[in-house]
């Protein structure tokens, strides 16, 4: 089945501890994006890669890091969360390289730093 | 920057019509996106409108007005599952690969 799945779900941490949430396609899409999405503010993006090796800032990319080794696989990485990065975080992936298709995301990840 | 706006929420009743509007201000334009969101799940694709005019897609249509900076969603004969919000995301093109949507419109249908 063609998807993009997220991991982990759901995730408690504290202020510091670095964490990394997994997402990976299996559609064989050069684009990936990370989102995350709050009350009021609606879906920011933090970060895209257009292919293997090629990433970029989105809106918010402050306290995030990404890396694109695999065409597949797109982590997001938050070195020292802090409580404002509390969210829901998505995944998504898109077939066109040459710009940005529809996109297929990932259930999501609801992160709570306390 | 962009600038989006929609309205926050709306209301419709069940089997009748509801348009809801996104109009935007941007740096760019190549065409706009238009996702459904239920609560608690991911956003699906509706629909991506590059040329001036109404595409229509069963009960849903998209209509866009690039002179205007305007697009609406148009849904017809409402169902209780459209209950969700609606989220615009007008996408500049021209070599970018970022995405701004918008903040998104809660629709509730009612019986």
């Amino acid at each position: 089945e063609a998807q993009v799945t997220q991991n982990p779900r759901y995730l408690i941490t504290v202020t510091g501890k670095k964490l990394t949430v997994t997402c990976s396609q299996n559609m064989n899409h050069e684009y990936m994006s990370w989102y995350r999405q709050d009350p009021g503010l609606g879906l920011r993006q933090i970060y895209y890669s257009m292919n293997v090796e090629v990433t970029d800032k989105g809106d918010v990319p402050e306290g995030y890091k990404v890396s694109r080794k695999e065409k597949r696989n797109f982590p997001l990485i938050l070195e020292s969360p802090s409580p404002n990065q509390t969210s829901l975080y998505f995944c998504a992936s898109s077939p066109y390289g040459g710009g940005i298709d529809e996109q297929y995301f990932g259930p999501g990840t609801r992160l709570t730093v306390t | 920057g962009q600038n989006i706006d929609q309205p926050t929420e709306m209301t419709a009743t069940e089997g009748a019509i509801v348009q809801i509007n996104c109009t935007y201000q941007t740096s760019g334009f190549n065409g706009l996106f238009w996702y459904q969101q239920h609560a608690g799940e991911a956003p699906t694709f509706l629909s991506y409108n590059v040329l001036d005019g109404l595409e229509e897609k069963g009960r849903f249509s998209s209509f866009l007005s690039r002179s205007k900076g305007y697009s609406y969603l148009l849904l017809k004969e409402l169902q209780m599952k459209d209950s969700a919000s609606y989220l615009c995301a007008p996408y500049s093109g021209a070599g970018s690969y970022q995405l701004t949507f918008g903040k998104g419109t809660k629709l509730s249908v009612i019986p």
